[in-house]
């Protein structure tokens, strides 16, 4: 049962172009949801990260937007950049628990 | 101040070899984790270790698969007579243990391919 998930699974964007990548998950005990993010050969990078109390969370370019009552949550990368491409991961976690749910992740290229 | 740190980071064996992976943790953290990322696929638990004690291993294969985080040294995942099905990235992760949240941070990775 995947309890954390992640669409689109691939997502190509042109430089200057918003990107959007959202989550969705079924355990109404979370309550921490992180964003990562991957290069090639390369581990997952914690990038930002946001608690239910807030509906939104910005950080440079990179936005969380979360909506509790649907349960859903997305990442916007606005002005994309080449260095942008590379593998984005959703997570969720309550404070109860050491370990996070994972998203199956999205491949972003962004053309230049 | 160094980073998780794991080696190898690319393992090859042939089936039925044992396969040993290692991660040193951030300085100052205690608690390791390790996941297994198949491709195209998000990242899956398999163990929680704090020095000297197993404390979560409900991701791990019941057989063939161990994990240990001695007192001194590395943590260590080990992989007996390895199949092909193991071939994956196998990263590591470390946190204080501290703060609600106890935010985890991730190794480079080993990438193991069976022949």
């Amino acid at each position: 049962q995947q309890q954390v998930k992640q669409s689109p699974q691939s997502l190509i964007v042109q430089k200057g172009g918003i990107s959007i990548i959202n989550c969705a998950y079924e355990n109404t005990a979370f309550d921490y949801f992180p964003w990562y993010q991957q290069f090639p050969g390369k581990g997952p990078a914690l990038l930002i990260a946001i608690r239910p109390d807030v509906s939104e969370k910005k950080e440079g370019r990179f936005t969380i937007s979360f909506n509790k009552s649907a349960k859903q949550f997305s990442l916007h990368i606005m002005d994309s950049q080449p260095g942008d491409s590379a593998t984005y991961f959703c997570a969720a976690s309550s404070g109860g628990s050491y370990i996070p749910t994972f998203g199956r992740g999205t491949s972003l290229i962004v053309h230049p | 101040n160094a980073g998780v740190m794991q080696n190898p980071r690319h393992l090859v064996r042939r089936r039925g070899q044992e396969a040993r992976l290692r991660c040193s943790p951030m300085k100052g953290h205690s608690h390791v984790y390790w996941y297994r990322q198949l491709p195209e696929e998000g990242l899956k638990f398999m163990v929680y270790l704090q020095k000297e004690n197993i404390i979560d291993e409900s991701g791990m294969p019941k057989e063939r698969f161990s994990a240990e985080f001695p007192k001194e040294g590395p943590s260590i995942l080990r992989i007996q007579q390895v199949v092909r099905g193991d071939s994956a990235a196998y990263f590591c992760a470390s946190s204080s243990g501290q703060g609600l949240y106890n935010e985890q941070f991730f190794g480079p990775g080993t990438r193991l391919t069976v022949l």
